[in-house]
C-alpha cells in the first residue's frame, strides 16, 4: 500500500513550456485534490475532483488544467508555465465520509525559469 | 466558507506543553475540525480530529467549546522533533470537502 504517489519528485522548465504533474492513489479514496505551496506560505487549492469524471476549481486555477483519468489518478497540467508557478505541489486523496481526512503525496518541487 | 485564524509563530521549550487555539467564527452545523502537521519538504499529515468538547489520541488532545467558534490543539511535553507547522481545518465532512482552506498555520519551535 503504497498511499498517495507523486512524479516527478523535481522539474525544471523554461518559461513556456508544458509538463504534466502525474497523482495516483491506491487507497479507493473518491476525492483527489491539487495543492501549491510557495515558500513560506500556507497550502492554496487549484482544483480537486469529488469523484471520477468531476473536477472543480479551488483557490488558485488560473494557468492549470486537470483530469481525473480514473480512481487512482488525478494529474495537473501547466500548459504554459510561467515564474509564478515556482512552487512545491502537493497531491491529496480523502474518502469522503463524514470525518474523513486527506493524504498527501511527497510532493512535486516545480522551478520555472 | 468557514475561514481560520491562528497565530503565525511559536515558541516553545522541551518538555512544555504547547496549546495552539484557531478561532473560526463561520464554522458550519455539520463541519468537523481538523489538525495537520506538517514537516519542511514533506506533505501534511494528520494529528487529530473533533467535531465537540474534547478529543485525545497518542499525540495531541484537540479542546472545542460549546460554541465550536474556536479550538485548541494541546500538544504534552513536546520535544525537538515537534518542530513544524500546524494546520488548522474547518470542513471535510460530505459535500464540503475539497472547499476548506488550509491558511498559513502556525510555525512552532521547540528550543532546547
Amino acid at each position: 500500500n503504497a498511499g498517495v504517489t507523486q512524479t516527478p519528485k523535481f522539474q525544471v522548465l523554461k518559461t513556456g513550456q508544458s509538463m504534466t504533474l502525474q497523482c495516483a492513489q491506491d487507497m479507493n479514496h473518491n476525492s483527489m485534490y491539487w495543492y501549491r505551496q510557495d515558500p513560506g506560505m500556507g497550502l492554496r487549492l487549484i482544483y480537486y475532483s469529488a469523484s471520477e469524471g468531476t473536477t472543480d476549481k479551488g483557490e488558485v486555477p488560473n494557468g492549470y488544467n486537470v483530469s481525473r483519468l480514473n480512481k487512482r489518478e488525478f494529474s495537473l497540467r501547466l500548459e504554459s508555465a510561467a515564474p509564478s508557478q515556482t512552487s512545491v505541489y502537493f497531491c491529496a486523496s480523502r474518502r469522503d465520509r463524514v470525518g474523513d481526512t486527506q493524504y498527501f503525496g511527497p510532493g512535486t518541487r516545480l522551478t520555472v525559469l | 466558507l468557514a475561514k481560520t485564524t491562528q497565530p503565525i509563530s511559536m515558541d516553545s521549550y522541551e518538555g512544555q506543553e504547547v496549546n495552539i487555539t484557531c478561532s473560526h467564527n463561520n464554522i458550519a452545523t455539520n463541519d468537523y475540525i481538523t489538525w495537520y502537521q506538517q514537516f519542511p519538504s514533506q506533505g501534511p499529515r494528520f494529528i487529530i480530529q473533533g467535531y465537540k468538547t474534547k478529543v485525545t489520541n497518542e499525540v495531541a488532545s484537540l479542546f472545542i467549546p460549546a460554541d465550536r467558534k474556536s479550538s485548541t490543539l494541546s500538544l504534552p511535553r513536546v520535544s525537538l522533533s515537534d518542530t513544524a507547522v500546524y494546520y488548522c481545518l474547518v470542513g471535510e465532512s460530505g459535500t464540503n470537502a475539497g472547499k476548506s482552506t488550509f491558511g498559513d498555520g502556525t510555525t512552532l519551535t521547540v528550543k532546547p
